[in-house]
């Protein structure tokens, strides 16, 4: 069984801080996923990565598949951004998801 | 393109009860998923379909029913409801090995 977990649970930073959230995992995987869960409750997939990074925008997702851990850093924050944000793990046509990074960005 | 749709958006059930969550996408993904999110945990696989005619089991199956007739539909049968199965239910859908685009969900309570 594939463990997620993600550190920090919480987090709260400062607009225009650079924010890095981590993602650990147990067990081969064929793909990361990162999703942003709004205040809402709408989930959006951000990224999917099976090696190296990917960047969109002011995000950016690493993925280090020896040491089977994932960082998704956002830079230059903003209030917008706050939400929540969920490491999943793909494997066997299923993902298993981390609790959740709770990001709040204060003005 | 409407994407994933969910209804209903709330429900109250009393014990025992029994209901059907919708979902539907027009995406024409060959896969859908359905979640259940509880405060603090991670969102858990409760049943997922491959495609029409075909589903299995997730992590939480237990209480739950699920039926795939069409490629765009993939309702979820609560039978005999219990204050265990109060949550927030998300349905997703995606192509095989792709990001998975998620429903806006169903707060359900149980009483």
């Amino acid at each position: 069984k594939n463990e997620v977990e993600q550190s920090p649970q919480n987090l709260t930073a400062q607009e225009g801080e650079f924010i890095t959230i981590n993602c650990s995992y147990s067990v081969g995987i064929s793909a990361l996923h990162w999703l942003q869960q709004h205040p809402g409750g709408g989930i959006v997939s951000l990224f999917m990565l099976s090696s190296g990074k990917k960047k969109h925008g002011r995000l950016i997702a690493t993925i280090n598949i020896q040491e089977k851990h994932s960082s998704l850093h956002i830079t230059a924050s903003h209030p917008r951004d706050s939400a929540v944000y969920i490491c999943a793990v793909e494997y066997g046509n299923k993902l298993v998801f981390g609790a959740g990074t709770i990001l709040r960005v204060k003005s | 393109n409407a994407g994933v749709t969910q209804t209903p958006k709330f429900r109250i059930l009393k014990i025992g009860q029994s209901m059907t969550l919708q979902c539907a996408q027009d995406m024409n993904h060959n896969y859908m998923y359905w979640y259940r999110q509880d405060p603090g945990m991670g969102l858990k696989l409760i049943y997922y379909s491959v495609g029409a005619g075909i589903t299995d089991k997730g992590e939480v199956p237990n209480g739950y029913n699920v039926s795939r007739s069409t490629t765009e539909d993939f309702p979820l049968r609560l039978e005999l409801a219990a204050p265990s199965q109060t949550s927030v239910y998300f349905c997703a859908s995606s192509y095989v090995s792709r990001e998975q685009f998620f429903g806006p969900g169903t707060r359900l309570t149980v009483l």
